[in-house]
C-alpha cells in the first residue's frame, strides 16, 4: 500500500496568493482529516470528512480556508488569499469507520511558506 | 468533548536509561487511546494503541504502555533509550461512538549519548 499520499511536499508562495494542497488517502479508508501544526499551536484538526461527506470543520480558522472531498480518493485544502500566519505544515491522515478503535494513518505533509 | 493532557513538553534522558512519557486522558468512560511517534520532517506514526483488550499494550520500536482507569493515564515507557527514540511523541483519544480523534501537546524526547 502506498500510504496517505500528499502534494506538493513543499509549497512557498507570496502573500495573497491562492494555495491548494492535496492528498490521496489510503485505498479502502473512507475517513479523512485534515490537520495543520505549527510550534506554537501544535497538532490541530482543521475538519474532516466521512464517506467524501464533510462532519467537522470546527477547526478551520477563516473563511479563506476551504477543503472539498469530491470522491473517495481525493481531497484538496485551498487557502485564498494566503497570509504569513499560514506558514506551517499541513497533514492529511486517513482512517476506515468501520470497525472500532481504528487508528489514523497520516501522509507525509505539506510544508508551507507564504512570504 | 474527549482529551488528553501530557505531562511535561519536553523529557531529557540518557542512553540506556528508562523512558517515561506521561499521558491522562479526560473520560468517565474509558476511551480509545493511542501513541504516536513524529520524526523530523516526517509524519505521525502509530507506535500503538488501546482498545478496551489488555491494559499492557506493547507496540513497535521496545515502547509499551499501560492503560489505568483508576489514574485515567496511559504512560509510555521504554526499559532503554536509543539515540533513534529522539523524537516528539503524541497521545491521542477517540470517544467511543465516533471517530474524532484528539491529540496532545506532544513531548519531545531527547536522547542524551
Amino acid at each position: 500500500d502506498a500510504g496517505v499520499i500528499q502534494s506538493p511536499r513543499h509549497e512557498v508562495t507570496e502573500m495573497g496568493q491562492e494555495v491548494t494542497l492535496r492528498c490521496k488517502p489510503i485505498s479502502g479508508h473512507n475517513s479523512l482529516f485534515w490537520y495543520r501544526q505549527t510550534m506554537m499551536r501544535g497538532l490541530e484538526l482543521l475538519i474532516y470528512f466521512n464517506n467524501n461527506v464533510p462532519i467537522d470543520d470546527s477547526g478551520m480558522p477563516e473563511d479563506r480556508f476551504s477543503a472539498k472531498m469530491p470522491n473517495a480518493s481525493f481531497s484538496t485544502l485551498k487557502i485564498q488569499p494566503s497570509e504569513p500566519r499560514d506558514s506551517a505544515v499541513y497533514f492529511c491522515a486517513s482512517t476506515r469507520l468501520a470497525g472500532v478503535g481504528n487508528e489514523q494513518f497520516f501522509g507525509p505533509g505539506t510544508r508551507l511558506t507564504v512570504l | 468533548a474527549q482529551s488528553v493532557t501530557q505531562l511535561g513538553s519536553h523529557v531529557s534522558v540518557s542512553e540506556g536509561a528508562l523512558v517515561l512519557l506521561r499521558c491522562n486522558y479526560s473520560s468517565s468512560v474509558p476511551p480509545y487511546l493511542f501513541w504516536y511517534v513524529q520524526y523530523p520532517n516526517q509524519g505521525l506514526q502509530l507506535l500503538l494503541k488501546y482498545t478496551s483488550a489488555a491494559t499492557l499494550v506493547k507496540g513497535i520500536n521496545g515502547f509499551e504502555a499501560e492503560f489505568k482507569k483508576s489514574e485515567t493515564s496511559f504512560h509510555l515507557t521504554k526499559p532503554s533509550a536509543h539515540m533513534s527514540d529522539a523524537a516528539e511523541y503524541f497521545c491521542a483519544v477517540i470517544s467511543r461512538g465516533n471517530n474524532d480523534m484528539r491529540f496532545g501537546a506532544g513531548t519531545r524526547l531527547t536522547v542524551k549519548p
